[in-house]
């Protein structure tokens, strides 16, 4: 009965490969996000959707694509991997001011 | 543009002894702050926000919006407290924008 969920959790893949990180939320909320948390640790917003729409979506490159199917998934889908993107991706979701996090995927690229 | 600061990356505490992680915020508006945390290897979570003035788990933080601040204390640390604690900013006219201090990892030793 996990309230936000993703997979996979560990993402090992090539440079110039393209891959997705999928999110679902059973907690019934309108609004879910994206953020990436770099190796210091440091988080940040990538994009939100509320209800299947793009609502924010900060300075990320063009290869970085959301994707609501419906408002219980946001999926990431990301081409043309680079170094860079190692990370740990995270996805969220929220009804009103309180954000609820997914477990992370933790993304390397070699 | 926001911005939220936490100038310790590492704070390092006795069992017993007082904790205080600092957060210092810019933002023009009417500012609605948070502190997140994340045990190891968990997910992040909400741990206690400013609209509430509520302790959690022993914790109590204040918003100061002479000083823009919103400093997170605890008067006697547990072992169960080292984790890593975010301070975090929300612009509910950017769409429920969380912004992320770069965060604090307290370490309560025995």
């Amino acid at each position: 009965d996990t309230a936000v969920s993703q997979t996979p959790k560990y993402l090992v893949t090539q440079m110039g490969n393209d891959k997705s990180i999928k999110c679902e939320q059973n907690l019934g909320h309108d609004t879910m996000y994206w953020y990436k948390q770099d190796s210091k640790k440091f988080l940040k917003i990538m994009f939100s959707y509320n209800n299947k729409e793009l609502i924010i979506n900060e300075t990320v490159p063009n290869r970085f694509s959301p994707k609501s199917p419906d408002k219980a998934h946001l999926n990431l889908h990301i081409n043309s991997l680079e170094l860079g993107d190692s990370a740990v991706y995270f996805c969220a979701s929220s009804q009103k001011d309180t954000q609820y996090f997914g477990p992370g995927t933790r993304l390397t690229v070699l | 543009a926001q911005r939220v600061t936490q100038p310790e990356k590492l704070l390092s505490v006795f069992k017993g002894a007082p904790v205080e992680l600092k957060c210092n915020y810019s933002y023009s508006g009417s500012p609605e702050l948070f502190w997140y945390v994340q045990y190891s290897r968990q997910r992040l979570q909400l741990l206690l926000r400013h609209i509430s003035r509520e302790s959690i788990k022993g914790f109590t933080a204040d918003l100061n919006k002479g000083e823009t601040s919103f400093h997170l204390k605890k008067p006697f640390a547990q072992e169960e407290d080292s984790a890593m604690y975010y301070c975090a900013l929300l612009i509910k006219a950017a769409g429920n924008k969380l912004t992320f201090g770069g965060g604090t990892r307290v370490l309560v030793k025995p």
